[in-house]
């Protein structure tokens, strides 16, 4: 069974940095592709960046496009989510979840994980 | 961008009758359409995809259907539990989207 289980979150002032993590221990985590989702709080859902199974592959919103970074490390079976350059809009829960792919197509997000809250502030 | 709209924002429905949900897609997503239930305090939980395919472990209560820009989510006969915020996400273009969100509530 696929139990996913994000870190890292916290308070971070504007302008700061930190890193996500999300780590699996319930499937070959190798092999499939991740994605981060986020909602701010009391909104909606808003995808932020995915990574394909090989990681060769990386995919960001353009809110966050040149200062987040996604990446993995399959032997720790973890991914991690490297944000830079924080505003007070970034926060938010960020949700890791596993990506459902149909062909090359990239579908669903099923399952995720239980969220760790991000808050930018000074 | 596809901007995903769904209606109404509140539905106020008593147990054990049926609430029907509206997800509006700006363009056309064929079937790429999945829906999520997310209760205070969890993550969103997937129960349809393919706009009308139930995820592994949900109930026949809750359908899906509609293809292009026009889709609903039915649950049949509300139970305790089906009491939360319902999304829908479309998966034909990038970025993926989801809608704001249709929260049902006990009437």
């Amino acid at each position: 069974e696929v139990q996913l289980l994000e870190s890292g979150g916290g308070l971070v002032q504007p302008g700061g940095s930190l890193r996500l993590s999300c780590a699996d221990s319930g499937f070959t985590f190798s092999n499939y592709a991740m994605s981060w989702v986020r909602q701010a709080p009391g909104r909606g859902l808003e995808w932020v960046s995915s990574i394909s199974g090989s990681g060769t592959s990386t995919y960001y919103a353009d809110s966050v496009k040149g200062r987040f970074t996604i990446s993995r490390d399959d032997s720790k079976n973890t991914l991690y989510l490297l944000m830079n350059s924080l505003r007070g809009e970034d926060t938010a829960i960020y949700y890791c979840a596993k990506d459902n792919l149909l062909a090359t197509s990239w579908c669903w997000f099923d399952p995720w994980g239980q969220g760790t809250l991000v808050t930018v502030s000074s | 961008e596809i901007v995903m709209t769904q209606s109404p924002a509140t539905l106020s429905v008593s147990p054990g009758e049926r609430a029907t949900l509206s997800c509006r897609a700006s363009q056309t997503v064929t079937i790429n359409l999945a829906w999520y239930q997310q209760k205070p305090g969890q993550a969103p939980r997937l129960l349809i995809y393919g706009a009308s395919t139930r995820a592994t472990g949900i109930p026949a209560r809750f359908s899906g259907s509609g293809s292009g820009t026009e889709f609903t989510l039915t649950i049949s006969s509300l139970q305790s539990e089906d009491f939360a915020v319902y999304y829908c996400q479309q998966y034909n273009n990038w970025p993926r989207t989801f809608g704001q969100g249709t929260k049902v509530e006990i009437k």
